[in-house]
């Protein structure tokens, strides 16, 4: 297992059209994290899992926005309705959650709304 | 509330030069985790490294080296010797702790980019 890959890498989609994301984490790593990069600014945080439960969601993720991770391995991030707004690069990120550990973040896929 | 702060947007130094890129933390937490991420052209996070707020020690990593400073609230991160491929985004970020210890979600500061000319 060689990292977070994370699929598409690029999204370009037309407003109002929903879009959906995928992210395998490393296999051994329990948590996953969902943040939104846009230009110039640093990652903001959205939403995390352990195992298959969502922890976490940050007041950015809409109600058009849902995740999931069915069996606690890989996870979709959806988006219903986009937006111009939405156009952001979605990275993923996995930890493990024994003790206080890093993420290590996936390639991201890049959305892009006309 | 927490939030990270890297007042510097850009640098540019010359081969060979050392440079030192800033951060300055906000928590109220007593615990908490600070990190540093590189992000390359390609756009991938690289993660440099972890430390607690217990730990005050400096640490070296070949040519990187970090100070952290509790009294200031400042996690600085110098790069001695600059190399062309330390040309990237730099991000400072801070992290608490719940359920049973393990890191949460990490709060970004805005980044700095570095661009080191040849």
């Amino acid at each position: 297992d060689t990292g977070v890959s994370q699929n598409p890498r690029h999204k370009i989609t037309k407003r109002g059209q929903n879009v959906t994301f995928r992210c395998d984490p490393i296999s051994e790593h329990n948590r996953l994290y969902w943040y939104r990069q846009t230009l110039g600014q640093g990652p903001e945080f959205l939403t995390y899992f352990q195992n298959e439960a969502q922890l976490e969601k940050s007041r950015l993720l809409s109600d058009r926005f849902s995740a999931e991770r069915p069996k606690g391995s890989f996870s979709t991030l959806e988006i219903q309705r986009t937006e111009q707004g939405d156009s952001a690069m979605y990275l993923c990120a996995s930890s493990l959650a024994a003790t206080a550990y890093e993420q290590y973040f996936g390639p991201g896929t890049r959305l892009t709304v006309t | 509330a927490q939030k990270v702060t890297q007042a510097q947007t850009e640098i540019s130094v010359v081969e060979k030069e050392d440079v030192t890129l800033d951060c300055v933390y906000e928590t109220r937490d007593t615990t908490y985790y600070l990190f540093w991420y590189k992000q390359p052209p390609s756009g991938e996070l690289v993660f440099l490294i972890r430390r607690n707020s217990f730990d005050e020690q400096n640490e070296i990593s070949g040519r990187y080296s970090w100070n952290f400073q509790k009294s200031t609230s400042s996690f600085n991160f110098t790069i001695t010797a600059s190399q062309v491929v330390d040309s990237a985004v730099y991000f400072c970020a801070l992290s608490g702790l719940n359920y049973g210890g393990a890191t949460n979600k990490l709060i970004f500061g805005t980044g700095t980019l570095l661009a080191v000319q040849p």
